[in-house]
């Protein structure tokens, strides 16, 4: 089964920061890997699906890249809506993974 | 309007059972391969099993965590999903989402709202 490492675990940044969140398989997965963003109380909603591509009406602040083993989602200029938990999925094989999550703090 | 809908979550003791369902509006559930994935209370995310569309037999693959005590099955004429759940544990205890995956796009874009079980004497 593959394993998938998520880091960090929670950060905290200002409005407009720049941050990146990262996802690492333990085998390669190559573009299989989707971003979710989940806020207190709700279903997490898809962000990125195949490593790299926006879901629609997602904003463009928001982006994901890597292949292989490493990922990452990077969220280019921060606002107050952005406070969530965001987790990556693995999802080449059965059984699908998700990362540990990372809790998103804006200052 | 397209959703998933989840039903059947309760209080049920160690050792009992629970069957939940998922409704599908707005689309044909056996066109799609549905997902049930849960999130114990302050945790995150756990995969526990697959149906496969039509095309795909409706065969199932399950968590090693929950494969002999789990099964997932389907009621075409209904459009729904079920899962049920037997000889659970208070390690079951979590809100239990169900997910359908757009094979032609590659993602898992619809979600329900989830359904939660809470496992206690």
């Amino acid at each position: 089964d593959i394993q998938v490492t998520q880091s960090p675990s929670s950060l905290s940044a200002s409005l407009g920061d720049r941050l990146t969140i990262t996802c690492r398989a333990s085998q390669s997965i190559d573009n299989w890997l989707a971003w979710f963003q989940q806020k207190p109380g709700k279903a997490p909603e898809l962000l990125i699906y195949m490593a790299s591509n926006l879901q629609s009406g997602v904003p463009s602040r928001f982006s994901g890249s890597g292949s292989g083993t490493d990922f990452s989602l990077t969220i280019s200029s921060l606002q107050s809506d952005d406070s969530a938990i965001y987790y990556c999925l693995a999802y080449k094989n059965y059984p699908l993974t998700f990362g540990g999550g990372t809790k998103v703090e804006v200052k | 309007e397209v959703q998933l809908m989840e039903s059947g979550g309760g209080v049920v003791q160690p050792g009992g059972s629970l069957r939940l369902s998922c409704e599908g509006s707005g689309f044909t559930l056996s066109d799609h391969y549905m997902e049930w994935v849960r999130q114990g209370p302050g945790k995150g995310l756990e995969w526990v099993g697959c149906s496969r569309n039509r095309h795909n037999g409706f065969t199932t693959q399950r968590a090693a965590s929950v494969k002999d005590r789990f099964s997932i099955s389907r009621d075409d004429s209904g459009n729904l999903l079920y899962l049920q759940m037997n000889s659970l544990k208070i390690d079951d205890t979590a809100v239990y989402y169900c997910v359908r995956y757009d094979v032609d796009a590659a993602r898992y874009r619809l979600w329900g709202q989830g359904t939660l079980v809470i496992v206690s004497s």
